[in-house]
């Protein structure tokens, strides 16, 4: 069993619609959650990050962490066509395993005109 | 501020071969981070560099190897490589400190081919 479980996809929504991408995970000592959003072919690129339990926004963009639960989701709202790329949950324990990241596998979004 | 850099973009080898790979951080930035990313394996941590020591190693094998210079450049190379090493590498830097000093920033990768 992978250390952090994400849905591969894929999601094809209508633009304006409400995305949710979520994330599981197994290691409790994971404290520090980001998303990262990649388009094909370019390297991922940081959306959110947060180390505490509940909600945070930003824009669009509204991330979710229940520790209680170890699960993670990020939501679109207002999805537009610019959004279609492949989201990737990442979390660290801030331990031993400084500078190392655990990614989920990445689900791939498509948002249609 | 300029983003991290990778060099070079798209390479192709051949099975035996070595190669090298190299990552100009954020300016600043003193941790780098080396990843794979493959359809089937996804991200997978290869090692992290700070200020020129490696601080942490994933499972690959030796032929797997980097380093750090003075400046924060950092370089891995590969070895003998195999056809499996196909993927996109990844580098990523950041302050290397608490959150939020650690989060990472990716370049755009380096794609390799093994023929």
């Amino acid at each position: 069993q992978k250390e952090v479980e994400q849905d591969p996809g894929p999601l094809s929504v209508p633009e304006g619609a409400i995305v949710s991408l979520n994330c599981t995970y197994s290691n409790s000592a994971f404290q520090y959650f980001m998303w990262y959003r990649q388009y094909s072919r370019k390297g991922p690129e940081l959306l959110m990050y947060t180390y505490s339990s509940g909600n945070k926004e930003d824009g669009r963009f509204t991330a979710q962490v229940d520790k209680s639960s170890k699960y993670i989701s990020l939501f679109i709202r207002d999805s537009q066509p610019s959004d279609s790329a492949t989201y990737l949950c990442a979390m660290s324990d801030r331990g031993s395993t400084l500078g190392r990241l655990y990614f989920g596998r990445g689900t791939q979004l498509t948002v249609w005109p | 501020k300029a983003g991290v850099t990778q060099t070079p973009r798209y390479l192709i080898k051949t099975r035996g071969q070595q190669v090298t790979l190299s990552c100009s951080p954020i300016s600043g930035h003193r941790s780098v981070s080396w990843y794979q990313q493959t359809p089937g394996q996804g991200l997978q941590f290869l090692f992290e560099y700070f200020s020129e020591t490696q601080r942490n190693k994933g499972n690959f094998p030796g032929r797997f190897s980097g380093r750090q210079f003075s400046n924060s450049r950092s370089e891995m190379n590969v070895s003998t490589l195999e056809l499996g090493d196909s993927a996109l590498y990844l580098c990523a830097s950041s302050l290397g400190g608490a959150p939020p000093q650690e989060t990472q920033y990716f370049g755009p990768g380096t794609r390799l081919l093994v023929l």
